[in-house]
C-alpha cells in the first residue's frame, strides 16, 4: 500500500540556519502531497501541497517540489526561526478520502 | 473560519470509566476521522466516516467506538478506559483528501 518515509527527529538548529526535512513516499498512482505543520500543544495545519509532477508548494517562506523521478517531496526553508519549531508531518494521498501520514519530524531552532 | 472544534483539551478519568470524545466541524463536510498520537509512534487512525450513520474501522479500533448520528458531529467512545488509552486524540475532517484535512486542536486524556 501507499506510504511515506520522513526523516527521524530531532532536527536541531540555529536560527537563521537552512532547513531541510526528507520526505519519500511510495504510491502505486499519482499521489498528491502535502506537508503539515503541528506546533506544541495543538493539532496539525496544512502547511503546503502539490498536486502534480514537479509542482512547488509554498508557504511562510517554506518550500516542497514534487519530484517524480526521486518519490520526494522534501521541506526547506531558507532561514528557520524559533517560532519554526514544531512537529511536520509529510503526507500523501492517491484520490481516496484518505491521508497517508509521515511518522513526524520534531524541529528544534536555537537562538 | 472554518473550525473542528473537540470539546475538551484536557481531560482525566479513571480506568473502567465510560468516555466521550465529541467533535464538532461547521464546513459541512462528509469525512471525519479520530487519531491517536502517541510519543515515537505518530498519527494512528482509529475510525473515520464517509457519512451519517456510517463508520469504518482505522488502524487501531480495539477498544474504541464511534458514533455520526449527525453530519457535523463525530463522537469518539472509550467503553472502558485503561490506561494505554492515555493520549492525545485528534479529530479531523475533509471534504475530499485531495484538499486535506482540517484538524481540531486535539484533546489530551490521561487515564488514570
Amino acid at each position: 500500500g501507499d506510504s511515506v518515509t520522513q526523516m527521524e527527529g530531532p532536527v536541531t538548529l540555529s536560527e537563521e540556519a537552512f532547513l531541510t526535512i526528507n520526505c519519500t513516499y511510495t504510491a502505486t498512482g499519482y499521489p498528491s502531497l502535502f506537508w503539515y505543520v503541528q506546533y506544541p500543544g495543538e493539532g496539525l495545519q496544512l502547511l503546503l501541497k502539490a498536486t502534480k509532477a514537479d509542482d512547488k508548494g509554498s508557504n511562510k517562506g517554506f518550500e516542497a517540489t514534487y519530484r517524480k523521478e526521486t518519490t520526494s517531496f522534501h521541506l526547506e526553508k531558507g532561514s528557520v526561526q524559533v517560532s519554526d519549531s514544531a512537529v511536520y508531518f509529510c503526507a500523501l494521498t492517491d484520490g481516496g478520502n484518505k491521508l497517508v501520514f509521515g511518522a513526524g519530524t520534531i524541529l528544534r531552532v536555537k537562538s | 473560519d472554518v473550525k473542528v472544534t473537540q470539546s475538551s483539551r484536557y481531560l482525566v478519568k479513571r480506568t473502567g470509566e465510560k468516555v466521550f470524545l465529541e467533535c464538532v466541524q461547521d464546513m459541512d463536510h462528509e469525512n471525519m476521522f479520530w487519531y491517536r498520537q502517541d510519543p515515537g509512534l505518530g498519527l494512528r487512525l482509529i475510525y473515520f466516516s464517509y457519512d451519517v450513520k456510517m463508520k469504518e474501522k482505522g488502524d487501531i479500533p480495539e477498544g474504541y467506538s464511534v458514533s455520526r448520528e449527525k453530519k457535523e458531529r463525530f463522537s469518539l467512545i472509550l467503553e472502558s478506559a485503561s490506561t494505554n488509552q492515555t493520549s492525545m486524540y485528534l479529530c479531523a475532517s475533509s471534504f475530499q483528501a485531495l484538499y486535506g484535512y482540517t484538524f481540531g486542536s486535539g484533546t489530551r486524556l490521561t487515564v488514570v
